[in-house]
C-alpha cells in the first residue's frame, strides 16, 4: 500500500539553530502534502498546505518565515523550523494524498507519515 | 477556533460500557473521516463516510454521517481496553484543505 516516510523521527537541536524535516511519498505521487503540529494530548493542527511547484499556503497564525516549506518534487516536501526555540518543541506530522484527489470517493484516502518529535533545548 | 469540534474532549469508562463521540461543524463536508491515534504515532484511518445519513459499521464501531453532512458520530459498543486512544474526525474543508477535529481522548479501564 501507499507509504509516506518522514525523517527524522526524533531530533534534538539547540535553541537558535534550524532543523529540517522531510516527508516522502514512497510509491505514489503527491501534488499536495499537509503539515501538522501536535501538542501532547491535543489534536493535529494544520500548519500549512504544501503544493508541488508553488508556494505553500499557511494557516492563520503560522509564521511562514519561521516554518519554511518546500515541495520541490511530487514525492518530497520539507519543513524547516528556523531559529528554533523551546516553544517549537512538538510532534510534527506530514500527510500526502494521491493524485487525482477525489474527496467524495469513499476509498480515497490520505496517507500519514510516522511523525517527527522535535525537542529544542 | 476548530473547524470541527468534537465532544466529549475526554472520556474515561469501564470495559464493557458503550460510548458515543460527536463531531460537529457549521460547514458542509463532502466526506468525513475518523481516525484513531496512539501516542507518538501517525493517525490510522478507521472509516470514511460520504453520503448524508450514511451509517457504517466496523465490528463494534458504528459511524454515522449527518443528513446535512455537517456532523458525524462514532459509537462504540462494549468498549475494550484496546479501544483506548485519541479519536479524531477529519474532513476536507474549503480549498481542499484537510482539517482535523479537536479530538476525543478515550480511556477504557479493565
Amino acid at each position: 500500500g501507499a507509504v509516506v516516510s518522514q525523517h527524522p523521527s526524533r531530533v534534538i537541536c539547540k535553541s537558535g539553530t534550524s532543523v529540517k524535516i522531510e516527508c516522502r511519498s514512497l510509491d505514489f505521487q503527491a501534488t499536495t502534502m499537509f503539515w501538522y503540529r501536535q501538542f501532547p494530548k491535543q489534536s493535529l493542527m494544520l500548519m500549512a498546505t504544501s503544493n508541488e511547484g508553488s508556494k505553500a499556503t499557511y494557516e492563520q497564525g503560522v509564521e511562514k518565515d519561521k516554518f519554511l516549506i518546500n515541495h520541490a518534487s511530487l514525492t518530497l516536501s520539507t519543513l524547516t523550523v528556523t531559529s528554533a526555540h523551546p516553544e517549537d518543541s512538538s510532534f510534527y506530522i506530514c500527510s500526502a494524498r494521491e493524485n487525482p484527489w477525489t474527496p467524495q470517493v469513499s476509498g480515497n484516502t490520505i496517507y500519514f507519515g510516522e511523525g517527527s518529535w522535535l525537542t529544542v533545548v | 477556533t476548530q473547524l470541527l469540534e468534537q465532544s466529549p474532549q475526554f472520556l474515561s469508562i469501564q470495559e464493557g460500557e458503550n460510548l458515543t463521540v460527536y463531531c460537529n461543524s457549521s460547514s458542509v463536508f463532502s466526506s468525513l473521516q475518523w481516525y484513531r491515534q496512539e501516542p507518538g504515532e501517525g493517525p490510522v484511518l478507521l472509516v470514511t463516510v460520504v453520503t448524508g445519513g450514511e451509517v457504517k459499521k466496523l465490528k463494534r464501531l458504528t459511524f454515522q454521517f449527518g443528513d446535512a453532512r455537517k456532523d458525524s458520530s462514532l459509537h462504540i459498543t462494549a468498549a475494550q481496553p484496546g479501544d483506548t486512544g485519541l479519536y479524531l474526525c477529519a474532513g476536507v474543508g474549503r480549498v481542499n484543505k484537510f482539517y482535523f477535529g479537536s479530538g476525543t481522548k478515550l480511556n477504557v479501564k479493565p
